[in-house]
């Protein structure tokens, strides 16, 4: 089974700061991943697919890369709604998720 | 615009069989192209893919929980369940089920349901 490694598992940051997440594939997905928003209570929400691509609806603040094994998750600037815990998912083989990163206010 | 509700007993003993289904409502799930999925998130941890079954019957299992997890579908109803056997406490979760095509990934969850295993 394909292993998602993410990181960092949690972070501190300001509105209006640019914050990175990554996840590591335990081999190569080509570019068959996409990140998720989740906030207490709520299902998740697809921010990103195919590594890059932004979902209908998603704020252009949100942006992906990578491909192979390495992947990153960029919020531009953060804003106030966007303190919430995300995850990174693969299915270029079943589904794996990561383990997550929560986003907190510094 | 695609809906989907989980339902079931939201309290099971612990060594019995944890049974769920979800009713797809604004798409038929025999039309193809799409895997429907559960997965589940224990309490205050992260998200954990159960596995997923294709309108055709096709299944896959995430191989921790395999021995113990079988999906099915049933069409005419456009429902799938899920069942768990042999629950212990560690299967208490919000359990999910979701639609997914490869390529853009899960695009449509259920609202999740809470499954106590206790005795």
């Amino acid at each position: 089974a394909i292993q998602m490694t993410q990181s960092p598992s949690s972070l501190s940051a300001s509105v209006g700061d640019r914050v990175t997440i990554t996840c590591r594939a335990s081999q190569g997905i080509r570019n068959d991943l996409g990140w998720y928003q989740q906030k207490p209570g709520k299902a998740p929400k697809l921010l990103i697919y195919a590594a890059s691509s932004l979902q209908s609806g998603v704020p252009s603040r949100f942006s992906g890369s990578g491909s192979g094994t390495d992947f990153t998750l960029t919020i531009s600037s953060l804003q106030p709604e966007d303190f919430a815990t995300y995850y990174c998912l693969q299915d270029y083989n079943q589904l794996t998720f990561g383990g997550g990163t929560k986003v907190e206010i510094k | 615009q695609v809906q989907l509700q989980e339902s079931g007993p939201g309290l099971v003993k612990p060594s019995q069989t944890l049974s769920l289904t979800c009713t797809v409502s604004g798409g038929s799930i025999s039309s193809g192209g799409y895997y429907w999925s559960w997965i589940r998130q224990h309490p205050g941890k992260g998200l954990e893919w159960i596995g997923y079954i294709y309108y055709s019957g096709s299944t896959y299992y995430n191989p921790s929980l395999k021995s113990r997890v079988t999906i099915s579908v049933d069409t005419s109803k456009n429902q799938f369940s899920l069942k768990l056997s042999s629950v212990t406490a560690a299967d208490t979760a919000v359990y999910y089920c979701a639609r997914e095509k490869t390529g853009t990934l899960i695009d449509y969850w259920g609202q999740g349901t809470l499954v106590t295993v206790s005795s």
